[in-house]
């Protein structure tokens, strides 16, 4: 019983290179979610769905793409990384936020130079 | 917009003296809130919500809508409730989940 995979832990990015930070779960959640965390700043939501083909953005969402094809799966993209996305980023999923907890994933660790 | 406050970043509370751990929440609909935890090298994890009114680990909190406050208390503090503690709100059409900025407990032995 995985429930909620994130991979890589740890990235180290230079200015301007994209990659994508991938995040799974087994549990058949319909709703995924993206945060960014800093210090002093707590759990910011940068994108959220709520299932398969349906994405919308959170609080921070710029510099950050989303899609989700499946309901597995919820691929967070930074498609020219900056400084200002250096962050600790978690994936979570719940079966129905108001009816049931979020599940999060482990974490990565990302840096951008 | 939906917003959820705590105010204290840091709070340290000797072992087996009360704790009491702030949130407020700002919402006009029936709010759904929760606390989550996180230990040190743990995944972040529902603590308690609401709408179930139980006690888990010793803590409690109640809703008070005339306050807007949703304030996590345990009457004893152990070593093991050091953690980060973050107060979450879910809005009812979006199902955004909006977290506070975390409250840090040190119980200092």
């Amino acid at each position: 019983n995985a429930g909620v995979t994130q991979t890589p832990k740890f990235q180290v990015l230079k200015t301007g290179q994209s990659m994508t930070l991938q995040c799974a779960q087994d549990m058949n959640h319909e709703y995924m979610s993206w945060y960014r965390q800093d210090p002093g700043m707590g759990l910011r939501l940068i994108h959220y769905s709520v299932g398969a083909g349906i994405t919308d953005q959170g609080e921070v969402p710029n510099g950050y793409n989303v899609s989700r094809s499946t309901t597995e799966d919820f691929p967070l993209r930074l498609l020219s990384a900056a400084p200002s996305q250096t962050s600790v980023y978690f994936c979570a999923s719940s079966r129905a936020p108001r009816d049931s907890p979020l599940h999060f994933g482990n974490g990565t660790r990302l840096t951008v130079t | 917009a939906q917003r959820v406050t705590q105010p204290e970043k840091l709070l340290s509370v000797f072992k087996g003296a009360p704790v009491e751990l702030k949130c407020n929440y700002s919402y006009s609909g029936s709010p759904e809130l929760f606390w989550y935890v996180q230990y040190s090298r743990q995944r972040l994890q529902l603590l308690l919500r609401h709408i179930s009114r139980e006690s888990i680990k010793g803590f409690t909190a109640d809703l008070n809508k005339g306050e807007t406050s949703f304030h996590l208390k345990k009457p004893f503090a152990q070593e093991e409730d050091s953690a980060m503690y973050y107060c979450a709100h879910v809005s009812g059409g979006y199902q955004k989940v909006t977290f506070g900025i975390g409250t840090k407990l040190q119980v200092i032995p």
